[in-house]
């Protein structure tokens, strides 16, 4: 199974700062089809997951510019431009390039 | 809009069975593949398996293999998984998600509780 490992678990911002958010997996995710099925979830307290990054760095529907995904391989990042207060929550990353499919730990975001 | 709506939560024993539905909307059911994700209190995501609506077949996580099936009615546009031989680490929130490769939608969660 690939394994996916994310740091920090833990990540206390300031409002209005940004914030970096890594994940590597144990094995590459380019997939034979040329694509790399690296996802970033959202999951907010009490909410089930939402999506907001696939495919490294597209931005889900309805997503706020603000996210961005980049990497490539096995390493990956996902970075909030401007912290809000509605982007409390934990983070994770997915990847869908083998089963079975497997997440990071999460990392959770709070404010300061 | 695309709605996953799940059933209501459970309560069951050690050794029992649990089956959770997961009813779709807003798009065409048989489109797009269901995957099942669960997440007991306060830990990470756990991928339980795969079913392709339009032709029934499935993949399992191999830690669920024996104990997990999922199942549909394309009639009503609703996917099932039911796990059996219950134990208390099963306790959690069971996820259904839709798509082949990405979650893009998510269904609430049902909580099944196990204990005796």
């Amino acid at each position: 199974d690939i394994v996916m490992t994310q740091t920090p678990l833990s990540s206390p911002v300031t409002l209005g700062q940004p914030a970096s958010i890594s994940c590597r997996s144990s094995q590459s995710l380019v997939q034979s089809d040329g694509n790399t099925y690296l996802s970033w979830l959202q999951q907010r307290p009490g909410q089930p997951p939402r999506l907001l990054i696939h495919k490294i760095s597209n931005r889900f529907s309805g997503v706020p510019d603000r996210f961005s995904g980049s990497g490539a391989g096995t390493d990956f990042t996902l970075k909030i431009s401007r912290v809000e207060a509605e982007d409390v929550g934990v983070y994770y990353c997915m990847q869908a390039t083998q089963f079975p499919r497997t997440f990071g730990q999460g990392t959770k975001v709070e404010i300061k | 809009q695309v709605q996953l709506v799940q059933s209501g939560a459970e309560v069951k024993k050690p050794g029992a069975s649990v089956k959770v539905s997961c009813k779709a909307s807003g798009y065409t059911f048989t489109s797009y593949d269901i995957n099942w994700v669960r997440q007991a209190t306060g830990q990470g995501l756990e991928w339980m398996g795969w079913m392709n609506p339009n032709s029934g077949n499935t993949g399992y996580a191999q830690k669920f293999q024996g104990r997990v099936t999922m199942t549909r009615n394309t009639s009503i546009s609703t996917a099932y998984m039911e796990l059996s031989s219950l134990r208390s680490e099963d306790t959690a929130v069971y996820y259904c998600t839709r798509g082949t490769r990405v979650g893009d939608y998510w269904g609430q969660g049902t909580l099944v509780t196990v204990s005796s």
